[in-house]
């Protein structure tokens, strides 16, 4: 079995603060793990992922995620938050093997200007 | 570059009429899957498939089907509209299993 929980639904920050969005799993063996972000009226745009290697992942728009397997997490963060951050953001996992993603069931950014 | 693209945008149905979802990638992707997304519950997998003439179910598949008769192609099937399967809907492509997933821009239903 494979799952994902991002515990929470609302996250707000203020311009210029850092960010975090959390992000735990659950899969037998080793993860594959995905941040996607989603804003208004469009679909899912990728962000990073982590499959193997380097425990901290870099990613697109100054995005990046921290990989524990002791703690099964997998938190997004940004150094520097911007108001067009602002969107929801959603974790998923895949188990090794696996031919699809399990999604958490989101996180909504609000950046304060 | 197109990458996935899907119709129609907006649909409103009436309960027990049927339709068709449509979905066209063209990165040449082997994968492709149907999402529906409701407030508060992510994203949830309808189907996939791995490539022309295979697919599979996901996580619900209730009232769904899909065909997949070309690699840019994969068409989803509503059978009898219920009020239920009011959601937005997404098509997505990857190359392989383990890839980075490609999004639609949604289908929005609404089922009346």
């Amino acid at each position: 079995a494979q799952s994902v929980a991002q515990p929470e639904d609302q996250v707000n920050v203020a311009e210029g603060n850092p960010l975090t969005v959390k992000c735990t799993y659950s899969v037998s063996g080793n993860p594959y793990l995905f941040w996607y972000v989603q804003y208004p009226n469009r679909g899912l745009q990728f962000l990073l992922k982590y499959i193997t290697g380097d425990n901290l992942v870099k990613g697109s728009y100054g995005f990046e995620a921290e990989f524990n397997k002791s703690q099964t997490s997998f938190h997004l963060k940004k150094p520097s938050a911007l108001v067009s951050d602002s969107a929801l953001y959603f974790c998923a996992v895949r188990r090794g093997g696996a031919n699809n993603l399990f999604f958490g069931t989101g996180t909504r950014l609000t950046v304060i200007p | 570059n197109a990458g996935v693209t899907q119709t129609p945008k907006f649909r409103i149905l009436k309960i027990g009429q049927s339709m068709t979802l449509q979905c066209t990638q063209d990165m040449n992707h082997n994968y492709m899957y149907w999402y529906r997304q409701d407030p508060g519950m992510g994203l949830k997998l309808i189907y996939y498939s791995v490539g022309a003439g295979i697919t599979d179910k996901g996580e619900v598949p209730n009232g769904y089907n899909v065909s997949r008769s070309t690699t840019e192609d994969f068409p989803l099937r509503l059978e009898l509209a219920a009020p239920s399967q009011t959601s937005v809907y997404f098509c997505a492509s990857s190359l392989g299993a383990g890839d980075t997933q490609y999004f639609g821009p949604g289908t929005r239903l609404t089922v009346l």
